[in-house]
């Protein structure tokens, strides 16, 4: 079966760093995708991982471990603007499709 | 601004209706994709199609029925409204149909399903 778990909310402070896990269960993998989304608003693309290890992309990084079924999203010096749902997604690997199965998502809430 | 554009943004209907949601890809995307998000639920594949063919099915409702034009947008059609077919639906699009490509979300059309 497909199951994606992220926990439901989180909250930091702005300024610090905030670390959102995902560990995923899915019967393909071909990569790993977190996308932020502002409520009612659409999901804008955040990074992407296909092998393991870590990416960095200015004050966003996402790792990898394919072994563990694991990703996190580790956002530093937080901004009031990152609260925001936070959705890890992962591609399944099933012929010439490029579907993506998503979590359900991570809430953030950046308190002053 | 993705370059995706959906309309309309918002839709109110009755129990029982059929409406149509339309999505633009965008410039040079071949694959579309639709998703729909309901209250408290992850977003869920639908349907993708390339090029004006279907490429995947996901969890799409019997009721549910899309296409893609040979300009590329794409309409979601949807008949026999329930309830619980009120969500947010999104379109999002890509470059081809490869697994490598990353996908681009419009703004989505909420459905209120009254």
């Amino acid at each position: 079966g497909q199951n994606i778990d992220q926990p439901t909310e989180m909250t930091a402070t702005e300024g610090a760093i905030v670390q959102i896990n995902c560990t995923y269960q899915t019967s393909g993998f071909n990569g790993l995708f977190w996308y932020q989304q502002h409520a009612g608003e659409a999901p804008t693309f955040l990074s992407y991982n296909v092998l393991d290890g870590l990416e960095e992309k200015g004050r966003f990084s996402s790792f990898l471990s394919r072994s563990k079924g694991y990703s996190y999203l580790l956002l530093k010096e937080l901004q009031m603007k990152d609260s925001a749902s936070y959705l890890c997604a992962v591609r399944d690997r099933g012929g010439a499709t490029n579907k993506l199965i998503f979590g359900t998502g991570t809430l953030l809430a950046v308190q002053p | 601004d993705s370059g995706v554009t959906q309309t309309p943004k918002h839709l109110i209907t009755a129990t029982g209706q059929r409406v149509t949601l339309r999505c633009s890809p965008r410039s040079g995307d071949l694959s579309v994709y639709w998703y729909q998000q309901s209250l408290d639920q992850g977003l869920q594949f639908l349907i993708q199609y390339y090029n004006g063919e279907e490429r995947a099915k996901g969890n799409i409702l019997e009721r549910f029925s899309a296409q893609q034009f040979p300009d590329l947008h794409s309409e979601l059609n949807l008949s026999s409204l329930e309830l619980g077919d009120s969500a947010l639906y999104f379109c999002a699009s890509s470059p081809g149909g490869s697994s490598t490509d990353t996908q681009y979300f419009g703004p989505g059309t909420r459905l209120t399903v009254l």
